[in-house]
């Protein structure tokens, strides 16, 4: 099925740790972007890629880098992971060109920092 | 700063009543206004959108939105709960560039 695939779906990551979260959108799409969601807080935004070849940071970027691979992939990475980068993290994308569509969100990535 | 504002953090209503979600924006231009859910362990699904025109948006599930540019609101709305609604409800706001902003989110419980 067409959409926006995450993985890892899970993990767990010790203090200091590193790790790269996935993103892959198979509709063609120009925008991605990467966002976590906090109880109480909705979803913030980290980073964003209006293009391939473009990111540009979020609300929120301190602690993370992204990668616009190509047109289909959009990757964010914790060089050092902190407690406080305990999140739920979804990955969303965007055509443009033709009007504004919304976005497609993926399933989400649940990490958990010890 | 485009910013929208979800004032309950929690809505119950029991089935087959009406069902109102809140959200007030502020935008520099004109607003492109969004709502999605999500479902328990799911990612956001989109529900409809505003973006120029009748007030009155439909989208999907039997949900519509109500656009007030005087009020600066944008309420989600349905006529008839159904349990299956219980969810996490966000409203978003765009004014132009790309990148959407999104409310704190209201949690809706519909009881049968």
């Amino acid at each position: 099925n067409a959409g926006v695939t995450q993985t890892p779906k899970f993990q767990v990551l010790k203090t200091g740790q590193s790790m790269t979260l996935q993103c892959a959108q198979d509709m063609n799409h120009n925008s991605m972007y990467w966002y976590r969601q906090d109880p109480g807080m909705g979803l913030r935004l980290i980073y964003y890629s209006a293009s391939e070849g473009t990111t540009d940071k979020g609300e929120v970027p301190n602690g993370y880098n992204v990668s616009r691979l190509n047109k289909r992939e959009f990757s964010l990475r914790l060089e050092s992971a902190a407690p406080s980068q305990t999140s739920v993290y979804f990955c969303a994308s965007e055509g443009t060109g033709t009007g504004v569509s919304g976005y497609t969100f993926g399933s989400g990535t649940r990490l958990t920092v010890v | 700063a485009q910013s929208v504002a979800q004032p309950e953090d929690q809505v119950n209503v029991a089935e087959g009543n009406p069902l109102t979600v809140k959200c007030t924006y502020s935008v520099s231009g004109n607003p492109y206004l969004f709502w999605y859910v999500q479902y328990p362990n799911r990612g956001l699904q989109f529900l409809l959108k505003y973006i120029t025109g009748d007030n009155l948006v439909k989208g999907s599930y039997g949900f519509e939105a109500e656009f007030n540019k005087s009020q600066t609101s944008f309420h989600l709305k349905k006529p008839s709960a159904l349990v299956s609604d219980s969810a996490l409800y966000f409203c978003a706001v765009r004014d132009g560039d790309y990148k959407l902003s999104f409310g704190a989110g209201t949690t809706v419980t519909v009881r049968a």
